[in-house]
């Protein structure tokens, strides 16, 4: 059974800090996501990396996939109010390849002003 | 572009009552998905519909969810009896051909008294 892990699960930090959010599985992945969920919404894709060490940047975010294609991060610049939410890591193109994903268990961020 | 639409919104009900959600997708996307998504969880995979054929079920809980999209564009996933630990988000989610961005819906909030 393919499962990410994601750490920390709570996040509560000043406006200006920086963070980095972890996701971590066994399993090969050939693709992770990175949502954003707001309370009362359902999640919004933020990136896609699809190559082992990529880096990609999203104005203060930065995510990178792990060179085994089995971990990922999300580091924000800066935290502001408005990144408050729940991140969540997603792994896809497992054997079957239905374009199903599988989800870690999110990471509540709040960043206080 | 319309997004994925849900109704209702929000959902209480008694255990044993029966209920249904209804999720209309992004126009012309072939795969739709429901998720099931516990309060402090990321999203879970109920059953993905190519069209209106089933791509996977494997974690619906087939003795009392059923789900069904009949001319391949909205679909309803219906619970009957309810338990109390089905007290969840149900998220829709739709992508072009399955291998793509998926699309979240806002979701419904079902408490199960």
């Amino acid at each position: 059974t393919q499962l990410l892990e994601q750490s920390p699960q709570f996040l509560s930090i000043q406006e200006g800090e920086n963070l980095t959010v972890y996701c971590n599985s066994s399993s090969v992945f050939s693709s992770l996501q990175w949502y954003r969920q707001e309370p009362g919404e359902g999640p919004v894709l933020l990136v896609t990396v699809v190559t082992g060490g990529e880096v990609k940047k999203l104005k203060r975010l930065t995510f990178q996939f792990g060179d085994a294609r089995k971990d990922s991060s999300l580091h924000i610049t800066a935290a502001q109010p408005g990144d408050t939410g729940l991140y969540l890591c997603a792994g896809g193109g497992g054997s079957s390849n239905t374009g199903k994903l599988i989800f870690g268990q999110g990471t509540t961020l709040q960043v206080k002003p | 572009e319309a997004g994925v639409a849900q109704s209702p919104r929000y959902k209480i009900i008694e255990k044993r009552q029966s209920v249904a959600f209804w999720c209309n997708p992004i126009s012309g996307h072939a795969t739709l998905y429901w998720y099931q998504q516990i309060l402090g969880q990321g999203p879970k995979l109920l059953i993905q519909f190519q069209n209106n054929g089933v791509v996977d079920d494997s974690q619906l809980p087939k003795d009392r969810f059923s789900a069904e999209r009949l001319k391949g564009v909205d679909s309803t996933l219906k619970i009957q009896p309810a338990k109390l630990e089905d007290s969840a988000v149900y998220l829709c989610a739709s992508s072009p051909t399955g291998k793509e961005t998926q699309y979240f819906g806002p979701g419904t909030r079902l408490l199960v008294l």
